[in-house]
């Protein structure tokens, strides 16, 4: 039984780069989420998916992120044009839509970004 | 404007004590609350959790409870264990208004004192 995998668990990078992550959600889950933590904090909401469907979005998804689940499967998060406050621990969690309004989203380890 | 609270930054229980911690939210279209645990450099993981149509939910020696008129649940951890040494964040979502994003507080960092 394999939970949900991020790829890759560290990035570096200069500001202005461009940085994509991976999330494999956990295989039988058809929802997706994108949470973001920084020090301190709860992680914080940034978009989810149903199945390959984006269902909602915060406005803390700026212009520069992006997020995919093209085949309802795996997901992409992309930041174009990285700053430095976007250094954060990015979290994805997954969910099996019960019906219930009562799913439990569990989550990957996630990946910690620095935008030097 | 921060909807889930969690006031006690730190708390430190001895070993085979009850550690007891608190969480309030302000918002009366939760009605699901869960309970999530953090290590350094993992991804929170899921503990318990409990319905709005419940005011206790069980598991070994965890247990949440809900007081709805007063917007506070608490987790009970009995016999807390060195083990039990984490961040705890109390999350909650209001599914029944269309949305399925949890809203996390800023966490407990429980220490368990051998």
């Amino acid at each position: 039984d394999t939970g949900v995998s991020q790829d890759p668990r560290h990035k570096i990078t200069k500001r202005g780069q461009n940085v994509t992550f991976r999330c494999d959600p956990i295989s039988e889950h058809n929802r997706l989420y994108w949470y973001r933590q920084t020090l301190g904090q709860g992680p914080e909401f940034l978009t989810y998916f149903q199945n390959e469907a984006q269902l909602e979005k915060s406005r803390l998804l700026s212009d520069r992120f992006s997020a995919e689940r093209p085949k309802g499967s795996f997901s992409t998060l992309e930041i174009q044009r990285t700053e430095q406050g976007d250094s954060a621990m990015y979290l994805c969690a997954s969910s099996l839509a019960s019906g219930a309004n009562t799913d439990t989203q569990y989550f990957g380890p996630g990946t910690r970004l620095t935008v030097l | 404007d921060q909807q889930v609270k969690q006031n006690s930054p730190s708390l430190s229980v001895q070993e085979g004590r009850i550690s007891i911690l608190n969480c309030d939210y302000t918002n009366s279209m939760f009605d699901y609350f869960l309970w999530y645990k953090k290590y350094p450099a993992e991804g929170p993981t899921f503990l318990i959790s409990i319905s709005s149509i419940k005011d206790k939910n069980e598991d070994g020696r965890f247990t949440v409870f809900l007081n709805k008129s007063a917007k506070h649940l608490s987790l009970h951890i009995v016999p807390s264990q060195p083990g039990d040494s984490a961040v705890y964040f109390c999350a909650a979502s209001a599914s029944t208004s269309g949305t399925y994003k949890y809203i996390f507080g800023t966490g407990t960092r429980l220490k368990v004192l051998a």
